[in-house]
């Protein structure tokens, strides 16, 4: 069975601070891909970024990085600098061979000016 | 933007009732999703069809089918709607395979 963990129900910090997000999953199989999402006050549901298990390599991009650790099962996210514009919910998710995803619970993230 | 459209945005009907959530995907994706977004309950897999198949299907209640048509776009029909269905549906669209899901902008059911 597949699951995904985000401990942290809400994130509040002020602009400039940096926040990590922390996603824990479990999966049995040895290929699979994860995910983060975005969903602003707005309603719509971002996209992030994917991960396929094989590929452990980090990335930054702009304010926005991953650290994928396979050893500990964990996929997290940081936002660098936060701004009032990533006021959010953050939804880390999983997948495998049958491509539907699988949602952590989501992690309310409020950034104050 | 996504690419992914759904129509209504927001829909109000009463209990008993039957309603239809229309998603057309983004141009060239041949994968289409439904999801729900619910308080107790989350996000949550419902069904998935590819070119015009079913594919997987998930917590999907009996009184809820969808089908996707031959030019891509899908339905999703809810029957004997109850208090409990108000809910928040998504629909996703991807090019196929592990690639990643857009997300349309939901459609926000609300059954009294």
């Amino acid at each position: 069975a597949q699951k995904v963990t985000q401990a942290q129900t809400e994130i509040s910090v002020v602009e400039k601070e940096d926040v990590t997000l922390d996603c824990v999953y479990e999966t049995r199989d040895t290929t699979y891909y994860l995910f983060w999402y975005k969903q602003p006050p707005s309603g719509e549901l971002v996209f992030l970024i994917r991960r396929n298990s094989f590929d452990e390599q980090n990335e930054i991009s702009g304010r926005y990085s991953w650290n994928f650790q396979k050893s500990t099962s964990s996929f997290n996210f940081t936002i660098t600098a936060s701004q009032v514009v990533d006021s959010a919910v953050y939804f880390c998710a999983l997948s495998f061979n049958d491509y539907k995803l699988s949602f952590g619970a989501g992690t309310t993230v409020t950034v104050r000016a | 933007d996504s690419g992914v459209t759904q129509t209504p945005k927001h829909l109000i009907t009463a209990t008993g009732q039957r309603v239809t959530l229309r998603c057309s995907p983004r141009s060239g994706d041949l994968s289409v999703y439904w999801y729900q977004q619910s308080l107790d309950q989350g996000l949550q897999f419902l069904i998935q069809y590819y070119n015009g198949e079913e594919r997987a299907k998930g917590n999907i209640l009996e009184r809820f089918s969808a089908q996707q048509f031959p030019d891509l776009h899908s339905e999703l029909n809810l029957s004997s709607l109850e208090l409990g269905d108000s809910a928040l549906y998504f629909c996703a669209s991807s090019g196929g395979g592990e690639n990643e899901q857009f997300f349309g902008p939901g459609t926000r059911l609300t059954v009294l």
